[in-house]
């Protein structure tokens, strides 16, 4: 069972932030959220992923609420390239190592 | 080399053939896995292989094969396929089975059952 809830689209205008949220309600400690794109007709991408503290990379920015049971990722200046559709991940060695799918976000950049 | 190679890219097949996946990776990555993805849907794990042994069966029927020859190459022999089977298969590495230090998915294999 998927242990995350996203808002199943979202647009965004190019060259704006694109803030999209992740609900994690019942993520347990050893938890870690990951996020990954995917593109159309392309295999899913890693972006990021954290435990507790924010977490920024190149690609994007990862905030976690400090009580853990939400997220959100920031791409800070999207771009066309950026239309896909963003996965919000639980994944701990617990769950025999494996990643809990969302259903994800479908984000749109618009010109 | 940072990619996750998959051949071939598009097939179709007929319900009493026989075809074979093809997944190969240079990471040095331990661990490998196949995925299943029907359209609008995340992907759904199928196997996972860690150290070329096969670790993880999520319950797929025996029309799949699984095989990994060795640590590069993670071959799926299907056989008897269904049309419901049609999806795009995806294959991925991790440096671990943990992974922890993220996936690295290739571009699919996008398999018509007819």
């Amino acid at each position: 069972d998927a242990k995350t809830t996203q808002p199943p689209s979202m647009d965004c205008a190019e060259g704006r932030a694109a803030n999209l949220p992740c609900n994690h309600s019942t993520i347990s400690g050893n938890e870690y959220v990951y996020w990954y794109r995917q593109i159309h007709s392309q295999g899913p991408q890693y972006i990021i992923h954290g435990l507790k503290n924010n977490e920024t990379n190149e690609m994007a920015s990862l905030i976690i609420t400090e009580d853990r049971k939400s997220s959100t990722l920031i791409l800070p200046h999207a771009t066309l390239r950026d239309t896909a559709v963003y996965y919000c991940i639980v994944w701990s060695a617990g769950n025999n190592r494996k990643l809990i799918w969302g259903l994800g976000t479908s984000l749109a950049v618009n010109p | 080399d940072t990619e996750v190679t998959q051949t071939p890219k598009h097939l179709v097949m007929g319900m009493t053939n026989k075809k074979s996946l093809k997944c190969e990776q240079h990471m040095g990555h331990r661990a490998m896995y196949w995925y299943k993805q029907k359209a609008k849907k995340p992907p759904e794990l199928m196997f996972v292989y860690s150290y070329e042994k096969l670790s993880i069966n999520e319950s797929v029927p025996s029309r799949f094969s699984p095989e990994c020859p060795n640590s590069s190459l993670l071959n799926l022999h299907l056989h008897a396929l269904q049309p419901e089977d049609s999806a795009l298969y995806l294959c991925a590495s991790s440096p671990f089975t943990t992974g922890h230090y993220g996936y690295t998915f290739g571009s699919g294999t996008r398999l018509t059952v007819v």
